[in-house]
Protein backbone atom coordinates (compact mmCIF):
# COMPACT_ATOMS: atom_id res chain seq x y z
CA UNK A 1 0.00 0.00 0.00
CA UNK A 2 1.36 3.57 -0.85
CA UNK A 3 1.89 5.84 2.26
CA UNK A 4 0.86 9.17 2.82
CA UNK A 5 1.35 11.72 0.57
CA UNK A 6 1.92 15.22 1.15
CA UNK A 7 2.06 18.36 -1.58
CA UNK A 8 3.82 20.00 -2.18
CA UNK A 9 6.87 18.93 0.59
CA UNK A 10 8.20 22.88 0.40
CA UNK A 11 6.77 26.34 0.69
CA UNK A 12 8.05 29.57 0.48
CA UNK A 13 5.67 32.38 1.18
CA UNK A 14 4.93 36.20 2.72
CA UNK A 15 3.87 37.09 5.14
CA UNK A 16 -0.34 38.18 4.56
CA UNK A 17 -0.51 35.43 1.76
CA UNK A 18 -2.83 32.17 2.25
CA UNK A 19 -1.76 28.89 1.26
CA UNK A 20 -3.58 25.24 1.17
CA UNK A 21 -1.35 22.13 1.77
CA UNK A 22 -2.81 18.76 0.76
CA UNK A 23 -2.75 15.55 1.75
CA UNK A 24 -3.23 12.05 0.42
CA UNK A 25 -4.16 9.23 3.13
CA UNK A 26 -3.28 5.51 2.92
CA UNK A 27 -6.31 3.44 0.82
CA UNK A 28 -9.15 2.78 3.05
CA UNK A 29 -8.13 5.31 5.92
CA UNK A 30 -11.14 7.88 6.38
CA UNK A 31 -9.19 9.89 8.98
CA UNK A 32 -6.91 12.41 8.29
CA UNK A 33 -5.48 14.73 11.24
CA UNK A 34 -3.43 17.99 10.85
CA UNK A 35 0.01 18.99 13.09
CA UNK A 36 2.08 21.82 13.12
CA UNK A 37 5.53 20.73 14.01
CA UNK A 38 7.90 23.50 15.13
CA UNK A 39 11.34 23.37 16.57
CA UNK A 40 10.98 22.90 20.51
CA UNK A 41 7.38 22.98 20.35
CA UNK A 42 6.43 19.07 19.37
CA UNK A 43 3.61 18.25 17.74
CA UNK A 44 0.73 20.36 17.87
CA UNK A 45 -2.46 18.77 17.09
CA UNK A 46 -4.45 20.95 14.55
CA UNK A 47 -7.59 19.41 13.75
CA UNK A 48 -8.58 15.74 12.54
CA UNK A 49 -11.52 15.04 9.97
CA UNK A 50 -13.51 11.36 9.54
CA UNK A 51 -16.04 10.87 6.49
CA UNK A 52 -15.68 14.56 5.32
CA UNK A 53 -16.81 16.03 9.17
CA UNK A 54 -14.39 17.59 11.77
CA UNK A 55 -14.02 15.30 14.59
CA UNK A 56 -11.80 17.22 16.89
CA UNK A 57 -9.86 20.96 16.35
CA UNK A 58 -6.89 21.57 18.51
CA UNK A 59 -5.96 25.39 19.66
CA UNK A 60 -5.26 27.12 16.64
CA UNK A 61 -6.51 30.53 15.77
CA UNK A 62 -9.41 30.96 12.64
CA UNK A 63 -6.58 30.98 10.01
CA UNK A 64 -5.76 27.55 10.41
CA UNK A 65 -9.14 25.23 8.86
CA UNK A 66 -9.52 22.55 7.16
CA UNK A 67 -11.44 20.12 4.72
CA UNK A 68 -11.70 16.66 3.61
CA UNK A 69 -13.32 15.05 0.49
CA UNK A 70 -15.45 12.59 -0.07
CA UNK A 71 -12.10 10.72 -1.39
CA UNK A 72 -10.78 11.03 2.23
CA UNK A 73 -8.48 13.56 0.53
CA UNK A 74 -7.91 16.61 3.06
CA UNK A 75 -6.82 20.24 2.40
CA UNK A 76 -5.73 22.66 5.45
CA UNK A 77 -5.55 26.06 4.71
CA UNK A 78 -4.04 28.95 6.45
CA UNK A 79 -4.67 32.52 5.99
CA UNK A 80 -2.73 35.92 6.84
CA UNK A 81 0.18 34.36 7.26
CA UNK A 82 2.73 34.89 10.12
CA UNK A 83 6.80 34.58 10.70
CA UNK A 84 5.40 32.39 13.42
CA UNK A 85 3.66 30.36 11.02
CA UNK A 86 6.64 29.21 9.24
CA UNK A 87 7.06 25.13 10.56
CA UNK A 88 6.39 21.39 9.24
CA UNK A 89 3.25 20.63 8.57
CA UNK A 90 2.29 16.41 9.81
CA UNK A 91 -1.28 14.92 8.17
CA UNK A 92 -1.71 11.40 9.59
CA UNK A 93 -4.03 9.41 8.46
CA UNK A 94 -5.48 6.34 10.36
CA UNK A 95 -7.17 2.78 10.37
CA UNK A 96 -8.32 3.58 13.76
CA UNK A 97 -8.98 5.78 16.38
CA UNK A 98 -5.58 5.26 18.37
CA UNK A 99 -3.48 4.56 15.12
CA UNK A 100 -1.71 7.06 12.66
CA UNK A 101 0.64 7.15 9.96
CA UNK A 102 2.33 10.05 8.90
CA UNK A 103 3.53 11.73 6.07
CA UNK A 104 6.60 13.47 5.11
CA UNK A 105 5.41 16.21 5.53
CA UNK A 106 5.04 20.13 4.11
CA UNK A 107 7.63 22.33 4.85
CA UNK A 108 6.55 26.16 5.09
CA UNK A 109 8.77 29.16 5.21
CA UNK A 110 7.06 32.53 5.94
CA UNK A 111 9.21 35.69 5.01
CA UNK B 1 -7.01 16.05 30.47
CA UNK B 2 -4.25 13.34 28.64
CA UNK B 3 -0.42 14.31 29.87
CA UNK B 4 2.51 12.34 28.78
CA UNK B 5 5.76 12.92 30.11
CA UNK B 6 8.30 11.13 27.91
CA UNK B 7 12.21 11.33 29.10
CA UNK B 8 14.74 11.64 28.60
CA UNK B 9 14.23 14.98 27.16
CA UNK B 10 17.53 13.94 25.21
CA UNK B 11 20.81 11.86 25.36
CA UNK B 12 23.74 10.58 24.21
CA UNK B 13 25.04 7.38 22.21
CA UNK B 14 28.13 5.72 21.94
CA UNK B 15 27.74 2.59 18.76
CA UNK B 16 27.14 -0.62 20.59
CA UNK B 17 25.59 0.90 23.69
CA UNK B 18 22.08 0.02 24.89
CA UNK B 19 19.27 2.63 24.78
CA UNK B 20 16.12 3.14 27.22
CA UNK B 21 13.86 6.04 27.37
CA UNK B 22 10.26 6.08 28.52
CA UNK B 23 6.93 7.75 28.62
CA UNK B 24 4.31 7.99 31.52
CA UNK B 25 0.56 9.51 31.38
CA UNK B 26 -1.85 11.16 34.22
CA UNK B 27 -4.40 8.24 33.13
CA UNK B 28 -4.77 4.85 32.05
CA UNK B 29 -4.17 4.27 28.67
CA UNK B 30 -5.58 2.02 26.05
CA UNK B 31 -3.13 2.30 23.59
CA UNK B 32 0.89 3.37 23.41
CA UNK B 33 3.14 4.04 20.57
CA UNK B 34 6.65 4.99 19.53
CA UNK B 35 7.77 6.57 16.48
CA UNK B 36 10.90 8.09 15.61
CA UNK B 37 11.35 11.05 13.39
CA UNK B 38 14.78 11.51 11.38
CA UNK B 39 15.24 16.06 10.47
CA UNK B 40 13.09 17.09 8.07
CA UNK B 41 10.35 13.78 7.72
CA UNK B 42 7.72 12.91 8.77
CA UNK B 43 7.79 10.46 12.13
CA UNK B 44 7.45 6.63 11.43
CA UNK B 45 5.73 4.34 13.33
CA UNK B 46 7.78 1.77 15.04
CA UNK B 47 5.55 -0.06 17.57
CA UNK B 48 2.48 -0.11 18.46
CA UNK B 49 1.19 -1.43 21.88
CA UNK B 50 -2.91 -2.16 22.32
CA UNK B 51 -2.40 -4.73 25.45
CA UNK B 52 -1.28 -3.86 29.19
CA UNK B 53 2.22 -5.90 29.68
CA UNK B 54 2.57 -6.45 25.95
CA UNK B 55 6.07 -6.53 25.12
CA UNK B 56 6.57 -6.48 21.46
CA UNK B 57 9.78 -6.47 19.20
CA UNK B 58 11.12 -4.89 15.54
CA UNK B 59 14.31 -5.57 14.81
CA UNK B 60 16.59 -4.27 17.57
CA UNK B 61 13.90 -2.38 19.52
CA UNK B 62 11.59 -3.72 22.11
CA UNK B 63 9.16 -1.44 23.46
CA UNK B 64 6.07 -2.68 26.52
CA UNK B 65 3.20 -1.76 27.41
CA UNK B 66 3.26 -0.75 31.16
CA UNK B 67 1.09 -3.24 33.60
CA UNK B 68 -0.36 -0.05 35.23
CA UNK B 69 -1.27 1.19 31.68
CA UNK B 70 0.17 4.60 32.36
CA UNK B 71 3.51 4.28 31.43
CA UNK B 72 5.57 3.15 28.31
CA UNK B 73 9.44 1.67 27.41
CA UNK B 74 11.36 1.74 24.46
CA UNK B 75 14.93 0.26 24.80
CA UNK B 76 17.31 -0.18 21.44
CA UNK B 77 19.67 -2.70 21.91
CA UNK B 78 23.43 -2.41 20.21
CA UNK B 79 22.81 0.81 18.76
CA UNK B 80 24.38 1.77 15.30
CA UNK B 81 24.40 5.41 14.06
CA UNK B 82 21.29 5.76 11.87
CA UNK B 83 19.63 5.47 15.19
CA UNK B 84 20.46 8.92 15.52
CA UNK B 85 16.98 10.74 15.29
CA UNK B 86 13.60 12.05 17.57
CA UNK B 87 11.57 9.70 19.22
CA UNK B 88 8.22 10.30 20.26
CA UNK B 89 5.56 8.02 22.64
CA UNK B 90 2.09 8.53 22.03
CA UNK B 91 -0.47 7.14 23.51
CA UNK B 92 -4.72 7.45 24.32
CA UNK B 93 -6.85 6.44 26.55
CA UNK B 94 -10.01 4.63 24.95
CA UNK B 95 -11.94 6.90 22.41
CA UNK B 96 -9.64 9.43 22.95
CA UNK B 97 -7.58 10.96 20.48
CA UNK B 98 -3.78 10.44 20.54
CA UNK B 99 -1.43 12.37 22.60
CA UNK B 100 2.06 13.24 22.05
CA UNK B 101 5.17 13.34 24.27
CA UNK B 102 7.59 15.99 23.58
CA UNK B 103 10.07 13.28 22.17
CA UNK B 104 13.84 12.25 23.32
CA UNK B 105 16.75 13.40 20.71
CA UNK B 106 19.28 11.16 20.40
CA UNK B 107 22.63 11.88 19.23
CA UNK B 108 25.91 10.02 18.73
CA UNK B 109 28.55 10.68 21.11
CA UNK B 110 31.64 12.23 19.64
Amino acid sequence: KAGVTQTPRYLIKTRGQQVTLSCSPISGHRSVSWYQQTPGQGLQFLFEYFSETQRNKGNFPGRFSGRQFSNSRSEMNVSTLELGDSALYLCASSPRTDTQYFGPGTRLTVL
Amino acid sequence: GQQLNQSPQSMFIQEGEDVSMNCTSSSIFNTWLWYKQDPGEGPVLLIALYKAGELTSNGRLTAQFGITRKDSFLNISASIPSDVGIYFCAGSELGNKLVFGAGTILRVKS
